[in-house]
């Protein structure tokens, strides 16, 4: 079975820039979360969403937005991008609903964006 | 809300010694706590985690961790450190299993290993 896989690997951008950073969760999960990764805040959730619907959301600005497909396939979005944006962006998907086993979570490689 | 102490940024040990690397967690409900290791330029690997039931967790790669919930601690440990086992180690903290509530990270230990 395929794992996560995030799209691009690697992108660089310049301030004031939007991005939009995709996850393909595992066959079969329905849930998709994302964090965000940098030396000096470390390892920080942004948002989780099941069946279409964003269930919980960090500390972070609006300008952070995310969505997700009918596919389970989800998408995050960053606008008016800053240099602190800079970061690992790791995508996690598990098969989601009630029980424990459920939510067990698998990373994706992440998706690192440099902010010029 | 819950929150991770890892004590020590860095931990340099030499092949084939015991390795400790320290956890200790704040949560206002029965928590759910995870290990997982990263190597360069990779995302995050499960080693173990800690549900409920048994206290001492066996996970991959030979590693094991205790729930000591006095202690409010869950320190990772392995026997014997081998080379491979050169990377960063993160212990997690969940409400729910890590599901819509999300993980809570510590901010992580780099294992070195002495040859």
């Amino acid at each position: 079975k395929a794992g996560v896989t995030q799209t691009p690997r690697y992108l660089i951008k310049t301030r004031g820039q939007q991005v939009t950073l995709s996850c393909s969760p595992i066959s079969g999960h329905r849930s998709v979360s994302w964090y965000q990764q940098t030396p000096g805040q470390g390892l920080q959730f942004l948002f989780e969403y099941f069946s279409e619907t964003q269930r919980n959301k960090g500390n972070f600005p609006g300008r952070f937005s995310g969505r997700q497909f009918s596919n389970s396939r989800s998408e995050m979005n960053v606008s008016t991008l800053e240099l602190g944006d800079s970061a690992l962006y790791l995508c996690a998907s598990s098969l989601g609903g009630s029980g424990r086993a459920k939510n067990e979570q698998f990373f994706g490689p992440g998706t690192r964006l440099t902010v010029l | 809300a819950q929150s991770v102490t890892q004590l020590g940024s860095h931990v340099s040990v030499s092949e084939g010694a015991l390795v400790l690397l320290r956890c200790n967690y704040s949560s206002s409900v029965p928590p759910y706590l995870f290990w997982y290791v990263q190597y360069p330029n990779q995302g995050l690997q499960l080693l173990l985690k800690y549900t409920t039931g048994a206290t001492l967790v066996k996970g991959i790669n030979g590693f094991e961790a205790e729930f000591k919930k006095s202690e409010t601690s869950f320190h990772l440990t392995k026997p014997s450190a081998h080379m491979s086992d050169a990377a960063e180690y993160f212990c997690a903290v969940s409400a729910s299993g890590g599901g819509a509530d999300g993980l809570t990270f510590g901010k992580g230990t780099h294992l070195i290993i002495q040859p």
